[in-house]
C-alpha cells in the first residue's frame, strides 16, 4: 500500500495568514493526488484533483503542486472558513490512501 | 441536485453484521461509481472499496477482504454496504462517497454518513 505523509499534523494560523500543507508520498504517485477539506461533523469536500486543478466552486485561494512523491496544499490568505482539517489522498493505485490530515487551528 | 442519503445510525454487538444503505438522486445511478469510506472517532479517512453501479463488481481493500460486501439495486438508484463479523475498531461513520467525472478514486459528492458503534 501507498503511505501518505503530511505535515504538519497541526497548524496555527490567523486570518489573511498564507499556510502551507505538505503531503509525501511512499513512492511515486504522478501528479494522481486530491486534496479534502473537512470540518467537523460533516463529510470532507473536494478542493484539489490531479495535484493542481482546483474543483468548480473551490475559492482561487486554494492551490496544489507538486508531482512524484512530494506534494502542497496552499491557502494564500487564510479565511475564518477555512479552520478545518485538510486530507491527501491518493489515486494512482489500490488500495486508495488518504494522508493523517492537517487542522488548522486559529493562532 | 445530487444527494445522497444515508441509513441511521446503528449500534452492533461484536460478531454481528450490518448493512448501510445509500440512497442516490439527482443523477443517473449506473454511471458514477461509489466508494465508500469509514473514519474512526477522531480518526482519519480510510477507503474500504467501491461498487461499479452498472457491473454491479466491486474493489474492495485487502484489509476488508472477506468481511465487506457491496452491493446496489439499480431500481431504486441505491448502493448498499455490509460488514461482517464486527468488531469493536469497526466503530465509525461509514460514508457513501460518488466518483467524479474526473476519476471514479476522488470524491465530489458524499451522504451524510452513518456512525456505527460496536460495542458489547
Amino acid at each position: 500500500d501507498i503511505q501518505m505523509t503530511q505535515s504538519p499534523s497541526t497548524l496555527s494560523a490567523s486570518v489573511g495568514d498564507r499556510v502551507t500543507i505538505t503531503c509525501r508520498a511512499s513512492q511515486s504517485i504522478s501528479g494522481w493526488l486530491a486534496w479534502y477539506q473537512q470540518t467537523p461533523g460533516k463529510a470532507p469536500k473536494l478542493l484539489i484533483y490531479k495535484a493542481s486543478s482546483l474543483e468548480s466552486g473551490v475559492p482561487s485561494r486554494f492551490g496544489g503542486s507538486g508531482s512524484g512523491t512530494e506534494f502542497t496544499l496552499t491557502i494564500s490568505s487564510l479565511q475564518p472558513d477555512d479552520f478545518a482539517t485538510y486530507y491527501c489522498q491518493q489515486y494512482n493505485s489500490f488500495p486508495l490512501t488518504f494522508g493523517g490530515g492537517t487542522k488548522v487551528e486559529i493562532k | 441536485q445530487v444527494q445522497l442519503v444515508q441509513s441511521g445510525a446503528e449500534v452492533k454487538k461484536p460478531g454481528a453484521s450490518v448493512k448501510v444503505s445509500c440512497k442516490t438522486s439527482g443523477y443517473t445511478f449506473t454511471d458514477y461509481y461509489m466508494n465508500w469510506v469509514r473514519q474512526a472517532p477522531g480518526q482519519g479517512l480510510e477507503w474500504v472499496g467501491w461498487i461499479n453501479p452498472n457491473s454491479g463488481g466491486p474493489n474492495y481493500a485487502q484489509k476488508f477482504q472477506g468481511r465487506v460486501t457491496m452491493t446496489r439495486d439499480t431500481s431504486i438508484s441505491t448502493a448498499y454496504m455490509e460488514v461482517s463479523r464486527l468488531r469493536s475498531d469497526d466503530t465509525a461513520v461509514y460514508y457513501c462517497a460518488r466518483g467524479s467525472l474526473y476519476s471514479s478514486s476522488i470524491v465530489n459528492y458524499w451522504g451524510q454518513g452513518t456512525l456505527v458503534t460496536v460495542s458489547s
